[in-house]
């Protein structure tokens, strides 16, 4: 049991190129979401989703898409990359137990756009 | 909108002393809250949660207290340790939200010297 895992750990790109971060969990769980975490800050929204082939937006999806073919996996494609977009990308995962939402993070990806 | 932060950025405790971070909220309507431990380059990890039926709530070594009076929560470290050393981050959820989806704050960092 992996957990979260993301892929890649560092990536830097250049203005106007587009990547796709990785994201997959072996945990069986529905929801997923994406964050942001910029420094002196705390994690922001981007995109998340409750199930397969259902994602909605956060509080910070401009520049950003994500799709949901599978429980498993979820990934985040930047379109064209914007030096404002460099930041630590989490992703995490959760299940509802007992009425709580327990979410497992991932490492994290740390972008830096030129 | 949902408004979580933290009273003080950084705290320094010496080894073996109990430490207490705080954390305030803006929106009545939030039912349930979360804290994050989140060491260098590593995702937020699940330490404790709570709801908004509850005052307090024990884990292992970590207490926390919920004023819903004057929206505010604390997470209280027994005995703390070096390997308390990290970010904690206070999040929270509203009744009727999307399954898991959170709300961060900025996030306190917690040193612990010998």
């Amino acid at each position: 049991n992996a957990g979260v895992t993301q892929t890649p750990k560092f990536q830097v790109l250049k203005t106007g190129q587009s990547m796709t971060l990785q994201c997959a969990q072996d945990m069986n769980h529905e929801y997923m979401s994406w964050y942001r975490q910029d420094p002196g800050m705390g994690l922001r929204l981007i995109h998340y989703s409750v199930g397969a082939g259902i994602t909605d937006q956060g509080e910070v999806p401009n520049g950003y898409n994500v799709s949901r073919s599978t429980t498993e996996d979820f990934p985040l494609r930047l379109l064209s990359a914007a030096p404002s977009q460099t930041s630590v990308y989490f992703c995490a995962s959760n299940r509802r137990a007992g009425g709580t939402y327990e979410q497992y993070f991932g490492p994290g990806t740390r972008l830096t756009v030129t | 909108g949902e408004s979580v932060g933290l009273h003080l950025p950084t705290l320094s405790v010496q080894e073996g002393d109990n430490s207490i971070i705080n954390c305030a909220y803006s929106n009545s309507a939030s039912d349930y809250f979360i804290w994050y431990k989140q060491e260098s380059g590593k995702g937020p990890q699940f330490i404790i949660d709570i709801r908004s039926n509850m005052d307090k709530r024990q884990g292992q070594r970590v207490t926390v207290l919920l004023n819903k009076t004057v929206k505010h929560l604390s997470l209280q470290i027994a005995a703390t340790q070096p390997g308390d050393s990290a970010v904690y981050f206070c999040a929270e959820s509203s009744r009727g939200s999307t399954l898991g989806r959170l709300y961060f704050g900025r996030g306190t960092q917690l040193t612990v010297w010998p």
